[in-house]
């Protein structure tokens, strides 16, 4: 089982850029696995951001497409995901995770990220 | 991309059953056996618990059980136990330009 940890700043300015890290333990992210961010706002559902393979290969949730980069630190065994351009509907509860073979198997606990003046 | 529906809530007694359903499309839930289950403590790491449509991992009691027909896919928890109060979501796989879509949630509730 691998230990995901989500880190980085919990406010963020409406217009700025959300970014976060998420640092790998107990396996290495060179493993055969697509590593995933997903969100959760305030009193909904969970959303799929998108995901990055070690090669660097990335796809991405078609509705944030345009604002999403998903990166990958091989030296640090981490992986990181920044978003252009936030609004006020980018508050969540974003959440790193390991996916590969159509699931989702290991998560990290979660950090809150609020947009806000 | 919409969210696959499902009921906000769900509730039973010690020892009952609950059955969850997840709603999607053919595009997603209906077209692939990809559909997974994950049971969220509030302030936890949600944890996978059905995956594939059927299969439960590893450690994951037979109480819990997974089955799909049609466009519909359902999560039954048997023999309910104070712990399995949570929220539960379900996940399709929905093909290469939209890839993954999460359920809306359930709300289960131990009475």
């Amino acid at each position: 089982q691998v230990q995901l940890q989500e880190s980085g700043p919990g406010l963020v300015k409406p217009s700025g850029t959300l970014s976060l890290t998420c640092a790998v333990s107990g396996g290495s992210i060179s493993d055969n696995n697509w590593w995933t961010w997903v969100r959760q706002p305030p009193e909904k559902g969970l959303e799929w951001i998108g995901e990055i393979y070690h090669s660097g290969s990335t796809n991405y949730n078609p509705s944030l497409k345009s604002r999403v980069t998903i990166s990958v630190d091989k030296s640090k065994n981490q992986f990181s995901l920044k978003l252009i351009s936030v609004t006020a509907a980018d508050t969540a509860v974003y959440y790193c995770a390991r996916g590969g073979g159509y699931l989702f198997d290991d998560w990290g606990q979660g950090t809150l990220v609020t947009v806000s003046s | 991309q919409s969210a696959l529906t499902q009921p906000p809530s769900a509730s039973g007694s010690p020892g009952q059953s609950v059955t969850i359903s997840c709603t999607g499309t053919s595009s997603d839930v209906g077209g692939y056996i990809f559909v997974s289950w994950y049971q969220h403590h509030p302030g936890k790491a949600p944890k996978l618990i059905i995956y594939e449509v059927s299969k439960r991992p590893s450690g994951v009691p037979d109480r819990f059980s997974g089955s799909k027909s049609g466009n519909t896919a359902s999560l039954t928890v048997s023999g309910l136990q104070t712990e399995d109060e949570a929220d539960y979501y379900c996940s399709s796989y929905a093909g290469g330009n939209n890839f993954y879509v999460f359920g809306t949630g359930t709300k289960v509730t131990v009475l």
